[in-house]
Protein backbone atom coordinates (compact mmCIF):
# COMPACT_ATOMS: atom_id res chain seq x y z
CA UNK A 1 0.00 0.00 0.00
CA UNK A 2 1.60 3.10 -0.92
CA UNK A 3 -0.20 5.39 0.98
CA UNK A 4 -1.30 8.64 -0.22
CA UNK A 5 0.29 9.96 -2.82
CA UNK A 6 0.41 13.39 -3.43
CA UNK A 7 2.68 15.51 -6.51
CA UNK A 8 4.19 17.79 -7.09
CA UNK A 9 5.93 18.05 -3.79
CA UNK A 10 6.88 21.24 -4.30
CA UNK A 11 5.61 24.23 -6.25
CA UNK A 12 7.15 27.73 -7.10
CA UNK A 13 4.74 29.83 -8.91
CA UNK A 14 4.20 33.33 -9.61
CA UNK A 15 2.02 35.95 -8.30
CA UNK A 16 -0.87 35.86 -10.52
CA UNK A 17 -0.28 32.43 -12.10
CA UNK A 18 -2.20 29.19 -11.69
CA UNK A 19 -1.53 26.07 -9.34
CA UNK A 20 -3.01 22.68 -9.47
CA UNK A 21 -2.16 20.42 -7.15
CA UNK A 22 -3.00 16.42 -7.23
CA UNK A 23 -3.57 13.94 -4.59
CA UNK A 24 -4.19 10.05 -4.67
CA UNK A 25 -6.27 8.54 -2.37
CA UNK A 26 -5.27 5.13 -0.74
CA UNK A 27 -6.96 2.46 -3.16
CA UNK A 28 -10.25 1.76 -1.70
CA UNK A 29 -11.01 5.02 0.52
CA UNK A 30 -14.27 6.59 -0.29
CA UNK A 31 -13.50 9.69 1.48
CA UNK A 32 -11.26 12.33 0.51
CA UNK A 33 -10.08 15.83 2.27
CA UNK A 34 -8.12 18.58 1.60
CA UNK A 35 -6.19 20.26 4.18
CA UNK A 36 -3.58 23.58 4.69
CA UNK A 37 -0.98 24.23 6.85
CA UNK A 38 0.77 27.30 7.83
CA UNK A 39 2.80 28.19 10.58
CA UNK A 40 0.14 30.90 11.28
CA UNK A 41 -3.07 29.43 10.58
CA UNK A 42 -2.20 25.34 11.63
CA UNK A 43 -4.07 22.84 10.26
CA UNK A 44 -7.28 24.04 8.24
CA UNK A 45 -9.78 22.21 6.42
CA UNK A 46 -11.08 23.16 2.94
CA UNK A 47 -13.37 20.42 1.44
CA UNK A 48 -14.37 17.20 1.03
CA UNK A 49 -15.52 14.37 -1.27
CA UNK A 50 -17.57 10.87 -0.67
CA UNK A 51 -17.51 8.40 -3.37
CA UNK A 52 -16.40 11.45 -5.71
CA UNK A 53 -19.68 13.80 -4.93
CA UNK A 54 -18.35 17.19 -3.17
CA UNK A 55 -19.74 17.12 0.31
CA UNK A 56 -18.39 19.69 2.13
CA UNK A 57 -16.16 23.32 0.93
CA UNK A 58 -17.02 25.22 3.83
CA UNK A 59 -13.48 25.99 4.71
CA UNK A 60 -12.34 26.68 0.75
CA UNK A 61 -11.73 30.34 -0.11
CA UNK A 62 -15.16 31.20 -2.14
CA UNK A 63 -12.61 33.15 -4.69
CA UNK A 64 -9.74 31.41 -7.04
CA UNK A 65 -10.18 27.74 -4.90
CA UNK A 66 -11.80 24.82 -6.61
CA UNK A 67 -11.49 21.04 -6.11
CA UNK A 68 -12.66 17.82 -8.45
CA UNK A 69 -12.41 14.63 -8.01
CA UNK A 70 -13.22 12.83 -11.92
CA UNK A 71 -12.32 9.29 -10.86
CA UNK A 72 -11.79 7.64 -7.72
CA UNK A 73 -8.15 7.33 -8.08
CA UNK A 74 -7.41 11.39 -8.17
CA UNK A 75 -8.67 14.07 -6.81
CA UNK A 76 -7.77 17.94 -7.55
CA UNK A 77 -7.42 21.51 -6.35
CA UNK A 78 -6.83 24.59 -8.45
CA UNK A 79 -5.90 27.53 -7.08
CA UNK A 80 -6.31 30.61 -9.70
CA UNK A 81 -4.21 34.12 -9.89
CA UNK A 82 -2.12 32.85 -6.89
CA UNK A 83 -1.49 35.19 -4.06
CA UNK A 84 1.49 35.12 -1.52
CA UNK A 85 -0.78 34.52 1.10
CA UNK A 86 -1.71 30.90 -0.45
CA UNK A 87 1.74 29.98 0.49
CA UNK A 88 1.49 26.89 2.52
CA UNK A 89 1.37 22.71 2.66
CA UNK A 90 -1.84 21.62 1.38
CA UNK A 91 -2.63 18.19 2.38
CA UNK A 92 -4.90 15.33 1.00
CA UNK A 93 -6.16 13.08 3.33
CA UNK A 94 -8.34 9.94 2.63
CA UNK A 95 -10.16 7.63 4.81
CA UNK A 96 -12.33 4.05 4.06
CA UNK A 97 -15.26 5.53 5.33
CA UNK A 98 -17.59 8.30 7.54
CA UNK A 99 -19.81 6.16 9.31
CA UNK A 100 -18.03 6.67 12.61
CA UNK A 101 -15.36 4.65 14.83
CA UNK A 102 -11.57 4.14 14.29
CA UNK A 103 -12.31 2.95 10.62
CA UNK A 104 -12.99 6.15 9.41
CA UNK A 105 -9.05 7.64 10.81
CA UNK A 106 -8.13 10.21 8.19
CA UNK A 107 -4.18 9.11 6.49
CA UNK A 108 -2.21 12.06 4.98
CA UNK A 109 -0.41 12.36 2.14
CA UNK A 110 3.36 14.33 2.17
CA UNK A 111 1.54 17.66 1.14
CA UNK A 112 2.65 19.71 -1.48
CA UNK A 113 4.89 22.80 -0.31
CA UNK A 114 3.10 25.46 -2.41
CA UNK A 115 5.32 28.86 -2.48
CA UNK A 116 3.90 31.56 -4.48
CA UNK A 117 6.25 34.57 -5.29
CA UNK B 1 -15.93 28.93 15.54
CA UNK B 2 -14.29 25.65 16.76
CA UNK B 3 -11.74 25.94 19.14
CA UNK B 4 -8.92 23.47 20.05
CA UNK B 5 -6.12 24.40 22.03
CA UNK B 6 -2.82 23.15 22.79
CA UNK B 7 0.21 24.52 24.77
CA UNK B 8 3.27 25.28 21.84
CA UNK B 9 5.68 23.68 23.21
CA UNK B 10 7.27 20.99 25.60
CA UNK B 11 10.02 19.37 26.52
CA UNK B 12 11.36 16.11 28.43
CA UNK B 13 13.91 14.34 28.74
CA UNK B 14 14.75 11.02 27.86
CA UNK B 15 13.75 7.78 29.50
CA UNK B 16 10.62 9.97 31.38
CA UNK B 17 7.18 11.11 30.38
CA UNK B 18 5.44 14.45 28.89
CA UNK B 19 1.81 14.56 28.65
CA UNK B 20 0.80 16.65 25.53
CA UNK B 21 -2.52 18.42 26.84
CA UNK B 22 -5.22 19.81 24.43
CA UNK B 23 -8.68 21.43 25.13
CA UNK B 24 -11.51 21.90 22.72
CA UNK B 25 -14.48 23.40 22.68
CA UNK B 26 -16.67 22.73 19.41
CA UNK B 27 -20.32 22.73 18.11
CA UNK B 28 -20.15 19.09 17.68
CA UNK B 29 -17.95 15.95 18.99
CA UNK B 30 -17.59 12.24 17.31
CA UNK B 31 -14.20 11.50 18.32
CA UNK B 32 -10.43 12.84 18.79
CA UNK B 33 -7.40 11.90 16.84
CA UNK B 34 -3.65 12.36 17.66
CA UNK B 35 -1.55 12.70 15.16
CA UNK B 36 2.36 12.95 15.32
CA UNK B 37 4.05 15.27 12.98
CA UNK B 38 7.51 15.70 11.93
CA UNK B 39 8.78 18.33 10.04
CA UNK B 40 8.56 18.47 6.62
CA UNK B 41 6.14 14.84 6.74
CA UNK B 42 2.54 14.22 6.62
CA UNK B 43 0.79 13.59 10.12
CA UNK B 44 0.89 10.08 11.27
CA UNK B 45 -2.08 8.88 12.96
CA UNK B 46 -1.51 7.73 16.64
CA UNK B 47 -4.82 7.09 18.04
CA UNK B 48 -8.60 7.71 18.25
CA UNK B 49 -10.89 7.99 21.43
CA UNK B 50 -14.46 8.89 21.65
CA UNK B 51 -15.27 7.58 25.14
CA UNK B 52 -13.94 8.83 28.57
CA UNK B 53 -10.94 7.30 30.17
CA UNK B 54 -7.71 6.28 29.94
CA UNK B 55 -7.01 4.17 26.56
CA UNK B 56 -3.31 2.21 27.41
CA UNK B 57 -1.75 1.72 23.31
CA UNK B 58 1.56 0.86 25.20
CA UNK B 59 4.21 3.86 24.12
CA UNK B 60 1.52 6.15 23.48
CA UNK B 61 -1.57 6.59 25.93
CA UNK B 62 -4.67 9.18 25.65
CA UNK B 63 -7.14 10.27 28.03
CA UNK B 64 -10.59 11.92 27.34
CA UNK B 65 -12.68 13.82 29.25
CA UNK B 66 -16.07 15.52 27.17
CA UNK B 67 -17.68 16.48 29.89
CA UNK B 68 -14.38 18.97 30.48
CA UNK B 69 -13.45 19.27 26.76
CA UNK B 70 -9.99 18.02 27.43
CA UNK B 71 -7.57 15.02 26.51
CA UNK B 72 -4.18 14.29 26.59
CA UNK B 73 -1.73 12.17 25.13
CA UNK B 74 0.96 10.56 27.46
CA UNK B 75 4.30 9.07 25.89
CA UNK B 76 6.33 7.09 28.16
CA UNK B 77 9.74 5.65 28.32
CA UNK B 78 10.33 8.89 26.12
CA UNK B 79 13.34 8.35 23.04
CA UNK B 80 14.76 11.59 21.35
CA UNK B 81 13.05 9.88 18.19
CA UNK B 82 9.80 11.08 20.21
CA UNK B 83 10.56 14.77 19.26
CA UNK B 84 8.03 15.76 17.30
CA UNK B 85 5.35 18.05 16.87
CA UNK B 86 2.34 15.85 18.57
CA UNK B 87 -1.27 17.15 16.70
CA UNK B 88 -5.10 16.85 18.38
CA UNK B 89 -8.00 17.19 16.16
CA UNK B 90 -11.74 16.78 17.22
CA UNK B 91 -13.62 14.80 14.57
CA UNK B 92 -17.28 16.37 13.69
CA UNK B 93 -20.39 14.63 13.52
CA UNK B 94 -20.93 16.34 10.00
CA UNK B 95 -19.14 13.78 8.10
CA UNK B 96 -15.88 13.64 10.25
CA UNK B 97 -14.55 16.41 9.20
CA UNK B 98 -11.54 17.21 11.83
CA UNK B 99 -10.60 20.52 13.59
CA UNK B 100 -7.30 20.68 14.29
CA UNK B 101 -4.93 22.48 17.12
CA UNK B 102 -2.01 24.14 16.40
CA UNK B 103 0.00 21.61 17.61
CA UNK B 104 2.56 20.76 20.19
CA UNK B 105 5.89 20.69 19.48
CA UNK B 106 7.56 17.96 22.13
CA UNK B 107 11.53 18.10 22.37
CA UNK B 108 13.03 15.22 23.98
CA UNK B 109 16.75 15.54 25.69
CA UNK B 110 19.83 13.60 26.60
Amino acid sequence: NAGVIQTPRHKVTGKGQEATLWCEPISGHSAVFWYRQTIVQGLEFLTYFRNQAPIDDSGMPKERFSAQMPNQSHSTLKIQSTQPQDSAVYLCASSSRTGGGVQDTQYFGPGTRLLVL
Amino acid sequence: GQGVEQPDNLMSVEGTFARVNCTYSTSGFNGLSWYQQREGHAPVFLSYVVLDGLKDSGHFSTFLSRSNGYSYLLLTELQIKDSASYLCAVRMPNYNVLYFGSGTKLTVEP
